[in-house]
């Protein structure tokens, strides 16, 4: 099993670009989610989505959409890119809610 | 509201020392507790879990005990390796939000040989 993969690694955008950033899980998960990690901030939700069909706001949503394809796969997209998106995001899985989650190897993005 | 509370880093230890990072945690009723590890340039890695009061969960050497008359949830190792070098996250899912997990703040460990 690969476990949760993401695309791209790395990214550089210019102010305005748009982008969406790809994760997918083959553990059959039915909980997924996004974070961003930046610096002295730790670790904060942007969306997530308990199951396939639903998505839910985090604590810092704007500026970003998800979508939800199918029970795999979960995107983030910015539709927008600002300098203050330059961020490390990492995807995430779960069984379902409450239970522990599997992260993926992360999208640096740089937005100049 | 909930929340996780690490202690504070960096830590430098000598290979083969003793690893103690404390945890602490506010909770509403008793979530599962969850140990992360994060190596330079990777992701977050679960280093290991414990779901209940006393339970004790385990990995690689690793340990941490689950204590709810304490609310703690403390990661031990006996003799770090230089390949433990990494940030530690002590984490728990929150009862909303679909179980978003709480962080606490990380703590970078530097192990010399």
């Amino acid at each position: 099993n690969a476990g949760v993969t993401q695309t791209p690694k790395f990214q550089v955008l210019k102010t305005g670009q748009s982008m969406t950033l790809q994760c997918a899980q083959d553990m059959n998960h039915n909980s997924m989610y996004w974070y961003r990690q930046d610096p002295g901030m730790g670790l904060r939700l942007i969306y997530y989505s308990a199951s396939e069909g639903t998505t839910d706001k985090g604590e810092v949503p704007n500026g970003y959409n998800v979508s939800r394809l199918n029970k795999r796969e979960f995107s983030l997209r910015l539709e927008s890119a600002a300098p203050s998106q330059t961020s490390v995001y990492f995807c995430a899985s779960s069984v379902r809610g409450y239970y522990e989650q599997y992260f993926g190897p992360g999208t640096r993005l740089t937005v100049t | 509201g909930d929340s996780v509370t690490q202690m504070e880093g960096p830590v430098t230890l000598s290979e083969e020392a003793f690893l103690t990072i404390n945890c602490t945690y506010t909770a509403t009723g008793y979530p599962s507790l969850f140990w992360y590890v994060q190596y330079p340039g990777e992701g977050l890695q679960l280093l290991l879990k414990a779901t209940k009061a006393d339970d004790k969960g385990s990995n690689k050497g690793f340990e941490a005990t689950y204590r709810k008359e304490t609310t703690s949830f403390h990661l031990e190792k006996g003799s770090v390796q230089v390949s433990d070098s990494a940030v530690y996250f002590c984490a728990l899912p929150l009862y909303n939000q679909g179980g978003k997990l709480i962080f606490g703040q990380g703590t970078e460990l530097s192990v010399k040989p």
